[in-house]
């Protein structure tokens, strides 16, 4: 069985610091795809980022930046300088490597995330 | 523009009535799924399908039916059946190839309120 953790539920930091948000997955694959997408408050989820689990190399864009540790499990993502407009709820979630759309595909419960003018 | 369209935003259902929430796309997309929202509990995958014609359940599908008659339209009906309907519910699409696995393209969504 697949599972998703994000232990923090809610965030709350002030504009231009940086956050991190966690995500700690469990699954017995041993390929598989992570992701977070981002539920801004008009309520479309949008996809920010996919990560297979051959490549561990830390990603970045722009402000984003993505750390993936196999060894621990963990796909966490920063902001740095955090903006207002990053205030929504962002979900990690992981699939089965097989099968092609979204089969497979599992969600965290989502961390809210409140930037602070 | 290409995307999804859910209707209605907001919807208002008496006990023991089934509602219908409407997901039109056209990305073009073989797959479509519809998941609901509840606070603090993330998504849950209700029904999928990956061609026309052709429906599976998910994690919690009782109480809901669905149809794919059209590639660009799955609507979802919640039945009088459905123990707690209130919810958020979220239609996406996607496309079955191995290219953009996981890539899940999302309508706004529709909020239920059961009165």
């Amino acid at each position: 069985a697949q599972k998703v953790t994000q232990a923090q539920t809610e965030i709350s930091v002030v504009e231009k610091e940086d956050v991190t948000l966690d995500c700690v997955y469990e699954t017995r694959d041993t390929t598989y795809y992570l992701f977070w997408y981002k539920q801004p408050p008009s309520g479309e989820l949008v996809f920010l980022i996919r990560r297979n689990s051959f490549d561990e190399q830390n990603e970045i864009s722009g402000r984003y930046s993505w750390n993936f540790q196999k060894s621990t499990s963990s796909f966490n993502f920063t902001i740095t300088a955090s903006q207002v407009v990053d205030s929504a709820v962002y979900f990690c979630a992981l699939k089965r490597y097989s099968g092609g759309g979204a089969d497979g595909l599992t969600f965290g419960k989502g961390t809210h995330l409140i930037i602070q003018p | 523009d290409g995307g999804i369209t859910q209707s209605p935003k907001y919807l208002f259902r008496k006990e023991g009535q089934n509602v219908t929430l409407s997901c039109e796309q056209n990305l073009n997309h073989d797959a479509m799924y519809w998941y609901r929202q509840d606070p603090g509990q993330g998504l849950r995958l209700i029904y999928y399908s990956q061609i026309v014609n052709d429906f599976q359940k998910g994690d919690i599908a009782e109480g809901y039916s669905v149809s794919r008659e059209k590639k660009e339209s799955f609507p979802l009906t919640v039945t009088s059946a459905q123990k707690n309907p209130t919810a958020f519910y979220l239609c996406a699409s996607s496309t079955r190839t191995r290219l953009a696995p996981g890539e899940l393209f999302f309508g706004e969504g529709s909020r239920l309120t059961v009165l």
